[in-house]
């Protein structure tokens, strides 16, 4: 079964510091690895997505990391703010599906210290 | 542009009661996806359509879940008899067909069985 592992499940950081969360995925034919960012009450809504054919990826304060021999991808936030708090997913789509069925990670709580 | 609108917001209701879930995608998007979230099993995939056509519902956890979707601007999720355990949020999301087109989820409806 196809399976995308997230960590850390839960992160504390202080203001101005750099947010790191890390996902492994398990099986090689994947194409699209979207964020997805959750703030309390809300739907998921996506953030930030890369392809494997990129090494990194970077929009504002955010950037996606990928590393396609470890099978690994991690997002980093840039100068956390405490309005970054909310919980994260990442994500992958099966390579060559004709649906956009998204594999997802378990979740991380981030939560910017002021 | 009006986002995936879900209804009701929240739903409380006892045990043994039938319980339906609505939604309306955004205009012109192509799938449908139903989710449930949990603090124990993170963010499930249930059932999702193409077309108001159900592609994949491998992962309605029993026979008490059925979902439809009569037309391309409403899906419902029912659930009965509802139990206690099917206490959880759940999430209606969209999108255009194309391996880099985001889901865009509702707000969710809150859902407790008491």
């Amino acid at each position: 079964q196809q399976q995308v592992k997230q960590s850390p499940q839960s992160l504390i950081v202080q203001k101005g510091g750099i947010s790191i969360i890390n996902c492994a995925y398990e099986n090689t034919a994947f194409d699209y690895f979207p964020w997805y960012q959750q703030f309390p009450g809300k739907g998921p809504a996506l953030l930030i997505a890369i392809r494997p054919d990129v090494s990194e990826k970077k929009e504002g304060r955010f950037t996606i990391s990928f590393n396609k021999s470890a099978k690994q991808f991690s997002l980093h936030i840039m100068d956390s703010q405490p309005g970054d708090s909310a919980t994260y997913f990442c994500a992958a789509l099966p390579y060559g599906g004709a649906t956009n069925k998204l594999i997802f990670g378990t979740g991380t709580l981030l939560a910017v210290q002021p | 542009d009006a986002g995936v609108i879900q209804s009701p917001r929240h739903e409380v209701t006892e045990m043994g009661q039938e319980v339906t879930l609505r939604c309306k995608p955004i205009s012109g998007h192509d799938y449908l996806f139903w989710y449930r979230q949990t603090m124990m099993r993170g963010l499930e995939l249930l059932i999702y359509f193409n077309n108001n056509v159900p592609i994949d519902d491998s992962g309605m956890p029993e026979d008490r879940f059925s979902a439809k979707m009569p037309n391309a601007s409403f899906s419902t999720l029912k659930i009965q008899p509802s139990e206690p355990r099917d206490s959880a949020v759940y999430f209606c999301a969209s999108s255009r067909i194309g391996s880099n087109q985001p889901q865009h989820f509702g707000d969710g409806t809150r859902l407790s069985i008491l």
